[in-house]
């Protein structure tokens, strides 16, 4: 079975801290996404990337990072966090960008206070 | 822009119905259709996914059908359960290999 780990269910950070969401596959994926799900908004797409050290921006990148130094690993970084980056997490992986299906994580509920 | 609407928003059922769930995007320039079940507070789950050239998928008790040139999918649950209670979702893969997903229809199935 895939499977998709994300390193943190629930987080709580201030206002201004940098903030590390780690998300890890075990199928070796070369396609990994990381998406925010808001009420009302549905699942939105932040970054992806299709191969280690390359990424591409999504819908809604501000405010943003990633990197992907291993195959295997994406993280997502907020440089500076913000109450409005309150939000459901959510990665995923894929074998091929377009036919086969994306793998989700379990999400990190993110609150910014 | 690609836009997926799913309706009913919210659907309760007595346990045992069968029911269709409806999914319709705007763009069929599509790769694939995915049907995900998601729980409260949890990730996504995949069901079902239809590539572009095929036009229905079967898992169990899901069947899942694809109209590419009206734009239309749905979902259908034979004799359903209470343990089927969830948020189904459906997302459509674009030409630059994105999902754009559907808000979702929140389906309660009584006992």
């Amino acid at each position: 079975d895939v499977k998709v780990t994300q390193s943190s269910r629930y987080l709580v950070k201030r206002t201004g801290e940098k903030v590390f969401l780690e998300c890890v596959q075990d199928m070796d994926h070369e396609n990994m996404f990381w998406y925010r799900q808001d009420p009302g908004l549905g699942l939105r797409l932040i970054y992806f990337s299709y191969d280690v050290k390359m990424k591409e921006k999504g819908d809604i990148p501000e405010g943003y990072s990633v990197s992907r130094e291993k195959k295997e690993r994406f993280s997502l970084i907020l440089e500076s966090a913000s109450t409005n980056q309150t939000s459901m997490y959510l990665c995923a992986s894929s074998f091929t960008p377009d036919s086969y299906e994306q793998y989700f994580g379990p999400g990190t509920r993110l609150t910014v206070t | 822009k690609q836009e997926v609407t799913q309706i009913p928003a919210a659907l309760s059922v007595p346990e045992g119905e069968n029911l269709v769930l409806n999914c319709s995007f705007t763009d069929s320039a599509i790769y694939n259709l995915q049907w995900f079940r998601q729980d409260p507070g949890k990730g996504l789950t995949s069901l079902l996914l239809i590539q572009s050239s095929q036009r229905e998928q079967t898992s169990g008790r899901l069947n899942a059908s694809l109209d590419k040139s009206s734009g239309r999918s749905t979902l259908y649950i034979a004799a359903s359960q209470p343990g089927d209670s969830a948020t189904y979702l459906c997302a459509v893969m674009d030409s630059s290999y994105k999902l754009i997903f559907g808000s979702g229809t929140r389906l309660l199935v009584r006992p």
